[in-house]
């Protein structure tokens, strides 16, 4: 089967740093996705991990734990501009995409 | 970067409508086309995926009747709505998969997006 999990939604302060977490169980693995996507548009993307360990670029970094079935998005220095849905989305072995049901975070002044 | 178009933006229309949606890449070619489908505040659902040059695959519950998937060429898919109702308002995704070599990892690029209403 297929899950993945996200927190619904989450609220920062402009300034801070948020980690936004996602686990998954997915019959197949082979990376995962961080999107980014404001209101009525569609999904950029972030970042991809497919071996353990951080990938840092810029204000975003992104963790994965394939052992644990986690990753984590890391935003910091968050600025207005922040304020989206961020998916994470497991690449089942190349064939398509799982996405999480995505965190919406609100970037407070 | 890859780049990803979709037309039109925006459909409005009468239930019993069919409505086509075409999605291109546009600097790449994809062999692999998906479309989704993203009600307000959820995330997206995978419909189907297009391959170029044969039968579109459907997720478990979507009617391919309904939605009829055509990947004719390496940088356009199409997706048409029949006789389209109300309850299938909704806005509609389609993402490409750029390959980059061997063991390269392939992100999805995606559309603009579709908002498809149908009074």
């Amino acid at each position: 089967g297929q899950n993945i999990d996200q927190p619904t939604e989450m609220t920062a302060t402009e300034g801070a740093i948020v980690q936004i977490n996602c686990t998954y169980q997915t019959s197949g693995f082979n990376g995962l996705f961080w999107y980014q996507q404001h209101a009525g548009e569609a999904p950029t993307f972030l970042s991809y991990n497919v071996l353990d360990g951080l990938e840092e670029k810029g204000r975003f970094s992104s963790f994965l734990s394939r052992s644990k079935g986690y990753s984590y998005l890391l935003l910091k220095e968050l600025q207005m501009k922040d304020s989206a849905s961020y998916l994470c989305a497991v690449d089942n072995y190349g064939q398509n995409f799982v996405f999480g049901p995505g965190t919406r975070l609100s970037v407070l002044p | 970067g890859a780049v990803v178009s979709q037309h039109p933006s925006w459909v409005i229309c009468k239930s019993g409508t069919s409505v086509k949606i075409e999605c291109r890449s546009l600097d790449f070619q994809a062999t692999t086309m998906f479309w989704y489908r993203q009600f307000p505040k959820q995330s997206l659902m995978l419909m189907a995926t297009s391959n170029e040059g044969s039968k579109a695959t459907y997720e478990q519950g979507v009617e391919k009747d309904k939605f009829l998937i055509n990947h004719a060429s390496l940088t356009l898919s199409t997706l048409t709505v029949t006789s389209a109702h109300p309850e299938d308002s909704s806005f509609y995704i389609c993402s490409a998969r750029e390959r980059e070599g061997q063991g390269a990892w392939e992100t999805q690029y995606f559309g603009p997006g579709t908002r498809l209403l149908v009074l």
